[in-house]
């Protein structure tokens, strides 16, 4: 049964600390998602890449948090410096998803759950 | 304005009993699908249903149905038979396909409780 698989599961930081989160979307699919679940916020889209290439990060600071999907089978969420308001989980998801086609699900990793102390 | 609404934060049912979990959209484009997940106190969101904007059925998977009424833009969830492993937080998410837009937009959540 093929899935998304994130790595690490848990990770507590300090401040300051740079962070990586890395995920291995399912073979064949060509779309991967960066999404950030808080209590507060629920899920918030932070990034996404089509085949590799970034499609749409306008929900990631910028300034800290980098997103990058260097072959097919790893993407890569990076925040550096960390703040304690990162804390969150962050999922990755992958998908098949072609032109103009809306009927397909996303497939969600386990998720990081980060604590930024 | 916001994309999908759900507006019970937390709902209870008796095992065995059927349970409606409300979703409303918004959106203008003609072409779109609607998603519901499953969010386990173990974390991992887990896909349960799908509708698509132009389907004239209501879709069914087990014991999962979408009670689907375009008119209002509304696509609820209907779990049927409760278990207590239903209990768990359930999301409703929809993608527009008129704007190209490939994400997932979810809704707040309604946090489900089985009772025995």
């Amino acid at each position: 049964d093929a899935r998304v698989t994130q790595t690490p599961r848990h990770k507590v930081t300090e401040m300051g600390q740079e962070v990586t989160m890395r995920c291995q979307p399912i073979l064949g699919h060509n779309t991967v998602f960066w999404y950030r679940q808080t209590m507060m916020q629920g899920l918030e889209l932070l990034a996404y890449f089509r085949n590799r290439a970034p499609l749409d990060d306008s929900g990631m600071p910028k300034d800290r948090f980098s997103a990058e999907m260097p072959d097919a089978t790893l993407a890569t969420l990076k925040i550096q410096p960390s703040e304690p308001r990162d804390s969150a989980v962050y999922f990755c998801a992958s998908g098949l998803v072609l032109g103009g086609q809306y009927n397909s699900p996303l497939h969600f990793g386990n998720g990081t759950r980060l604590t930024v102390t | 304005a916001q994309k999908i609404t759900q507006t019970q934060p937390g709902m209870f049912v008796q095992e065995k009993e059927a349970v409606t979990l409300d979703c409303t959209y918004d959106t203008s484009d003609q072409s779109y699908g609607l998603f519901w997940y499953k969010q386990p106190s173990s974390g991992e969101m887990i896909f349960l249903i799908y509708q698509g904007s132009y389907d004239e059925q209501n879709a069914t998977e087990g014991r999962y149905s979408l009670n689907f009424q375009k008119a209002r833009k509304s696509a609820n969830l209907v779990i049927s038979a409760s278990q207590l492993g239903d209990s768990a937080m359930y999301f409703c998410a929809m993608r527009e396909a008129d704007t190209g837009r490939r994400a997932l937009t979810f809704g707040s959540g309604t946090r489900l409780q089985v009772q025995p």
